[in-house]
């Protein structure tokens, strides 16, 4: 099956610098790759996904960056704003959305100093 | 109104009951789904139902058996709870299986003394 590592678990950035988090997966056949941020008390909520037939994608302050010979692929945050704080989930399925169910990252901890 | 809900929000109970949790999604989606976040919060999904029809069952106890009446709920019955159960529970539903984004509910603290 997929497995899927995620770096850092911890990272902690000044407010209104870029975060980085990276994630490898396991199975080439994998096709989709979707980020999850999970706030404090809630369930995770998409924030942006990428699909085995595109490089990169942005949607204003978050950029993913996917490198399908590597296997690997990175969230991008700039300008980091206090809301940013959060654990974040990389994931990976063969199947997008999840017939197969997504297999998750171990996350991140996103931390924002003021 | 909420998209996926989910019952009770915090469960404290002694080893060896049993309990249930449910879950009520009103997006209209077809496939609906049950993931375990223990203390370290790693997400790992536990059953996958499609239009009723489970088709992801990881290895997972038998002592947990999920229901799904129709495709709006899947419940979540846990018998002879132990205290490695202990964790936090998500019912997530997609629009179809292969089919996107999860929603997922705000999650079931289960704590097992």
């Amino acid at each position: 099956g997929e497995n899927v590592e995620q770096h850092p678990s911890t990272l902690s950035v000044q407010e209104g610098d870029s975060a980085v988090i990276k994630c490898t997966y396991s199975d080439s056949a994998s096709n989709y790759f979707p980020w999850y941020k999970q706030e404090l008390g809630k369930g995770p909520q998409l924030i942006i996904d990428i699909r085995s037939n595109v490089g990169e994608k942005k949607d204003q302050r978050i950029a993913v960056t996917l490198n399908k010979t590597a296997k690997h692929f990175s969230l991008h945050i700039t300008e980091t704003q206090p809301e940013d704080s959060a654990v974040y989930f990389c994931a990976a399925t063969a199947r997008e959305g999840g017939a197969d169910g997504l297999t998750f990252g171990k996350g991140t901890h996103l931390i924002i100093q003021p | 109104d909420t998209a996926v809900s989910q019952t009770p929000k915090y469960l404290v109970t002694q080893m060896g009951n049993d309990k249930s949790i449910k879950c009520e999604q009103n997006l209209g989606h077809d496939t609906m789904y049950w993931y375990k976040q223990d203390s370290k919060k790693f997400l790992k999904i536990m059953f996958s139902y499609n239009n009723k029809e489970l088709i992801i069952n990881e290895t997972v106890p038998n002592r947990f058996s999920p229901k799904s009446p129709d495709k709006a709920h899947l419940n979540l019955h846990i018998n002879s709870l132990e205290l490695g159960d202990s964790a936090v529970y998500f019912c997530a539903s997609s629009q179809r299986a292969g089919g996107g984004e999860l929603f997922f509910g705000e999650g079931s603290r289960l704590t097992v003394l």
